[in-house]
């Protein structure tokens, strides 16, 4: 079955430091990847996706995540953070089920930024 | 605005009384979903739905009911809520298609029901 793995639950970072969160994934084919962030009492906001093409993705908000076949990862990065990045990011996996198309998600990491 | 409509926002109950969360959606989507969130568990698929009349359950479905009578409305049934449906609840749509430009999920602002 198809999951999605965020070994980091909570990290803490200075803010104008640099950040990377980890995703792995498991699935047999060719996944779609995304990342969303959920900002404190927000919904869920796109930052990136990756379908095909050049693995390196950028996304919104300064964000790039790299796609690694060999290594089953799709980690987000950002080259410096600002304080309004607190909040909970999720690295999502869509796949295709018996009934079409699904997503699940992993459990999400929890960023803190120190001033 | 293209936009995911979630009600009530925020809900407390007691046990067993019937509930529902309705979700709407004005993107004319076919694929909507309902998702749990709970701290260290991100969030988990209850029910989703692939087009009118077609639903199926995801994860954790037990405890909840959903329907699909028109593309636009996917509400979520509690018939006899427990305090363990505790939690943060968002509805999702996207596009049918699976092309790059369609394949991402609108997710609607959250509901946050207590079930004492």
């Amino acid at each position: 079955a198809q999951s999605v793995t965020q070994p980091d639950i909570h990290i803490t970072v200075s803010e104008g430091a640099s950040l990377e969160l980890r995703c792995n994934y498991s699935y047999g084919a060719t996944p779609y990847l995304f990342w969303y962030v959920q900002s404190p009492g927000q919904g869920l906001q796109l930052l990136l996706k990756y379908f095909s093409g050049d693995t390196l993705v950028q996304g919104i908000k300064g964000f790039e995540a790299e796609f690694k076949r060999s290594q089953s990862s799709f980690n987000l990065r950002k080259p410096s953070v600002h304080w309004s990045d607190a909040a909970e990011y999720f690295c999502a996996v869509g796949f295709r089920d018996n009934y079409g198309q699904n997503f699940v998600f992993g459990p999400g990491t929890r960023l803190s930024v120190l001033p | 605005e293209a936009q995911v409509t979630q009600n009530p926002r925020y809900l407390i109950t007691v046990t067993g009384k019937k509930l529902t969360v309705t979700c709407s959606q004005n993107m004319n989507h076919e694929y909507m979903s309902w998702y749990r969130q709970d701290p260290g568990l991100g969030l988990r698929q209850i029910y989703y739905s692939m087009n009118v009349e077609v639903t199926d359950k995801g994860d954790v479905p037990e405890g909840y009911k959903v329907s699909r009578k028109e593309k636009r409305n996917f509400p979520l049934i509690l018939e006899s809520p427990s305090p363990n449906q505790t939690s943060l609840y968002f509805c999702a749509s996207r596009d049918r298609s699976w092309s790059s430009g369609a394949n991402v999920l609108t997710f609607g602002a959250g509901s946050r029901l207590t079930v004492l």
